[in-house]
């Protein structure tokens, strides 16, 4: 049970360049969630999924695109980089929603 | 939405009892306390959480007032391992119905030998 997974751990990109970063996890979970952690702060809601098939805006949406692809994974794209992009990228899921999340191990992400 | 109020950093030597104290003195009746920590940056590990009762497991104790305007995460016997950053987290119903967590700064918590 390897719990959440998130491929790839660090990637650098230049700006205007595009990347989807994935997400999966192996508990039968049925929400997902994106967030991001800049330097010193907590954490920020980009997206989430509630449910196979479904998708929603968090706290910070604007730069970014979600695929809830099936049950197991949930991917988030960046069509086109920005320096302000450069964080670190937390995938998370719970049973349900009102459920404590799982986080996986994040993916190191910066944009020239 | 509640937000959570932290101190910056604590240190606690080892072997003694970490208590982290934590404000959200805008909490709703049904928004509950959760505590996470986050290890050199690796992704947030759930440690507890309650709504009103105080709540015990093998991790840590957690206390919360009557009112429900602070709460105090307890770490009865502080390791070297248990060095993190330590999030007060609200989680909040949203107007649409769904659920959200409220990540503040957290504490860094240092436990010295």
């Amino acid at each position: 049970n390897a719990g959440v997974t998130q491929t790839p751990k660090f990637q650098v990109l230049k700006t205007g360049q595009s990347m989807t970063l994935q997400c999966a996890q192996d508990m039968n979970h049925n929400s997902m969630y994106w967030y991001r952690q800049d330097p010193g702060m907590g954490l920020r809601l980009i997206y989430y999924s509630a449910s196979e098939g479904t998708t929603d805006k968090g706290e910070v949406p604007n730069g970014y695109n979600v695929s809830r692809l099936n049950k197991r994974e949930f991917s988030l794209r960046l069509e086109s980089a920005a320096p302000s992009q450069t964080s670190v990228y937390f995938c998370a899921s719970n049973l349900a929603e009102q459920e404590t999340q799982y986080f996986g191990p994040g993916t190191r992400l910066l944009v020239l | 939405d509640a937000k959570t109020t932290q101190p910056t950093s604590m240190d606690c030597a080892e072997g003694r009892a970490a208590n982290l104290p934590c404000n959200h003195s805008t909490i709703s009746g049904n928004e509950y306390v959760y505590w996470y920590r986050q290890i050199h940056s690796q992704g947030p590990q759930y440690i507890i959480h309650g709504l009103k009762n105080n709540e015990t497991n093998e991790m840590a104790s957690l206390i919360i007032t009557e009112d429900r305007k602070s709460s105090t995460l307890i770490l009865p016997h502080a390791t070297l391992r248990d060095t993190a950053v330590y999030y007060c987290i609200v989680r909040v119903v949203t107007t649409s119905g769904t659920y959200k967590y409220i990540f503040g700064t957290g504490t860094r918590l240092k436990v010295l030998a």
